[in-house]
């Protein structure tokens, strides 16, 4: 499986934006960029996902560099509820399993 | 219905019990997960079922046992399990099966499993 890599953890104002990058130098032709978040005592939050353009949708922006070896999950004014760990993964036709890995825990100051 | 329903919420068992955890989803999804997820950690999958047919097994110890009853419902059949199984055990489902990436997964509240 193609492997992403994310920084352990950061720290983000209430109502500023948040920049969650993800590395995937190894991310094939076919593979789907997803993100999910995991609160506190909760399952996994579906939050965004795209191939080769950027998307948008009513919890986040998903920005993909142009070679997709990267992305950066966006979110445009924190709240503390967006206090959670969130998880970039790679899922690829034929195998879509989400292998989740170690993802980012993004702490909200009020 | 958006929902992936876990029961129960918490479990505890003895060492020589036999116990089921229980998943359902009724949004026509036709792939389905187990996930064992232990204290900080992230989840690691376990199984996949796609159309009601085992697709995945991560190596996963024969004391658990897996069942796939018809598209809605997913078992997790718990028998001699150890301590150290004690984690999180999350459910999810997509549609279409594993074959299509462009999609998402819903993911339970899990059932938080102690072994003693």
């Amino acid at each position: 499986d193609a492997k992403t890599t994310q920084p352990n953890s950061m720290e983000s104002n209430e109502e500023e934006p948040v920049h969650l990058p993800c590395n995937h130098s190894t991310i094939s032709g076919t593979d789907y960029i997803h993100w999910y978040r995991q609160l506190p005592s909760q399952g996994p939050e579906y939050v965004i996902h795209g191939l080769t353009s950027n998307v948008n949708n009513r919890m986040a922006s998903l920005a993909i560099a142009e070679d997709r070896k990267s992305s950066t999950l966006i979110l445009h004014r924190a709240t503390l509820r967006d206090a959670a760990v969130y998880y970039c993964i790679l899922g690829g036709a034929g195998s879509y399993q989400l292998t989740f890995g170690k993802g980012t825990k993004l702490s909200v100051i009020p | 219905d958006t929902e992936v329903t876990q029961t129960p919420k918490h479990l505890v068992m003895g060492m020589t019990n036999k116990k089921s955890l229980k998943c359902e989803q009724h949004m026509g999804h036709r792939a389905m997960y187990w996930y064992k997820q232990k204290a900080k950690k992230p989840p690691e999958l376990m199984f996949v079922y796609s159309y009601e047919k085992l697709s995945i097994n991560e190596s996963v110890p024969s004391r658990f046992s897996p069942e796939c009853p018809n598209s809605s419902l997913l078992n997790l059949h718990l028998h001699a399990l150890q301590p150290e199984d004690s984690a999180l055990y999350l459910c999810a489902s997509s549609r279409g099966g594993v074959i299509h990436p462009n999609t998402e997964a819903f993911f339970g509240q899990g059932t938080r499993l102690t072994v003693v």
